[in-house]
């Protein structure tokens, strides 16, 4: 059983300049949520998908969008990236109507801002 | 605000020397409280969920709890493999409106031999 994966593993852009972001959930799991992690710090909450809306967003500028496909997979892009924006952004999903409300995490991408 | 915090930031133990990590948290209304490992520069593994005060789980050398105020996550007879990184997370949105983790900061658990 294949856990989340992400792509690519690691990324390095310069300042202004867009990236995507890419996730496959766990088998037989429909949400996806997405963190930034800073070097030191614990995840930060930007956005969950499901049913291929945005049904919460955490504390986080307009340049940071998603999508979520119809095979449950999701994209986050950044837009204008600042140096601010390196991190490892991290995929979450987990299943809903089974009363378990843990969430399942891929290996991230790390991603650096020049 | 909900609010996590984690103590202490670091923790050394030698192998065999049991411990406890501390997770303080403040929420509006408490719907589970999650513990994860994390190595370094991969994702977070879960470990265990907790959702009412007084509850208990355990893994192997691992045995988390929870009160009101707080969870507690013990380590009995630690190896150098259960070095890492420990979060702790709650979820305090009722989950079919999304409910996102609020993280601590993590405390970086080095076992030595």
């Amino acid at each position: 059983d294949a856990g989340v994966t992400q792509s690519p593993t690691h990324l390095i852009k310069t300042r202004g300049q867009q990236v995507t972001l890419r996730c496959s959930p766990k088998s037989g799991h429909d949400t996806v949520s997405w963190y930034q992690q800073a070097l030191g710090q614990g995840p930060q909450f930007i956005f969950q998908y499901y049913e291929e809306e945005e049904r919460q967003r955490g504390n986080f500028p307009d340049r940071f969008s998603g999508h979520q496909y119809p095979n449950y997979s999701s994209e986050l892009n950044v837009n204008a990236l600042l140096l601010g924006d390196s991190a490892l952004y991290l995929c979450a999903s987990s299943p809903t109507g089974t009363g378990k409300h843990e969430q399942f995490f891929g290996p991230g991408t790390r991603l650096t801002v020049l | 605000e909900d609010q996590v915090t984690q103590s202490p930031e670091a923790l050394r133990l030698q192998e065999g020397e049991s411990s406890s990590l501390n997770c303080s948290y403040t929420v509006s209304g408490l719907r589970g409280l999650f513990w994860y490992r994390q190595d370094p520069g991969k994702g977070p593994e879960f470990l265990f969920t907790l959702y009412s005060a007084g509850e208990e789980k355990e893994k192997e050398r691992l045995k988390a709890t929870l009160t009101k105020k707080e969870s507690f996550l013990h380590i009995t007879a630690p190896k150098p493999e259960d070095s890492a990184t420990y979060l702790c997370a709650v979820q305090a949105t009722p989950y079919n409106q999304g409910g996102k983790l609020i993280f601590g900061q993590g405390t970086e658990l080095s076992v030595k031999p």
